[in-house]
């Protein structure tokens, strides 16, 4: 089962532009809540991170908001650039199972155009 | 500093054929894990490794095998590969995977013809 689901499926968004990508889990345990951004070729990195005790987390112009009631996180990409043309994922893990272990999205391929 | 090194980076297996994917680290990392992408799946976890001598099976496990004998390396084994098993194969590692995330490598794209 798909314990983390994401949205949308691939994104066009004009250059100035604010991207938008949501995830929903389904594991109340999960604790971590990672993304992770991937250039075509390239392994995928870490971009920006958030816990469930903070509701948003801004860096530069990347912001995950996060909603624990409804199980639900996004990243909003303000300012998008043509060099943020890139696969985007969300991921979720959980403390006590003390492992690292990453419950991957099925990921967004954003494009944004000049 | 070379970070995660997948070998190799192609290749085409004839059904029924084995192989082994190696992935090498040199940021002295405990924590290591093979996923495979596919599209419209995103990345599944195939094995993990929380430190030399250590495995344990992900969510996709099936088919596929590993070793960590050294803290550097952790080996992926297909011992009789199936046009399922075409994708692209990641290696990461991490020090802290909650605190500094994955480090991956950049992959191995296999086709199981």
């Amino acid at each position: 089962q798909q314990q983390v689901k994401q949205s949308p499926q691939s994104l066009i968004v004009q250059k100035g532009g604010i991207s938008i990508i949501n995830c929903a889990y389904e594991n109340t345990a999960f604790d971590y809540f990672p993304w992770y951004q991937q250039f075509p070729g390239k392994g995928p990195a870490l971009l920006i991170a958030i816990r469930p005790d903070v509701s948003e987390k801004k860096e530069g112009r990347f912001t995950i908001s996060f909603n624990k009631s409804a199980k639900q996180f996004s990243l909003h990409i303000m300012d998008s650039q043509p060099g943020d043309s890139a696969t985007y994922f969300c991921a979720a893990s959980r403390d006590s199972s003390n492992t690292g272990k990453l419950i991957f999205g099925q990921g967004t391929t954003l494009q944004v155009k000049p | 500093n070379a970070g995660v090194t997948q070998t190799p980076k192609f290749r085409v297996l004839k059904t029924g054929q084995s192989m082994t994917l190696l992935c090498a680290q040199d940021m002295n990392h405990e924590y290591m894990y093979w996923y495979r992408q596919d599209p419209g799946m995103g990345l599944r976890l195939i094995h993990y490794s929380v430190g030399e001598g250590t495995t344990a099976k992900g969510e996709v496990p099936d088919g596929y095998n590993v070793s960590r004998l050294k803290k550097q390396n952790f080996l992926l084994g297909l011992e009789s590969a199936a046009p399922s098993q075409t994708s692209v194969y990641f290696c990461a590692s991490s020090y802290s995977p909650r605190s500094y995330g994955y480090t991956f490598g950049s992959g191995t794209r296999l086709t199981v013809v």
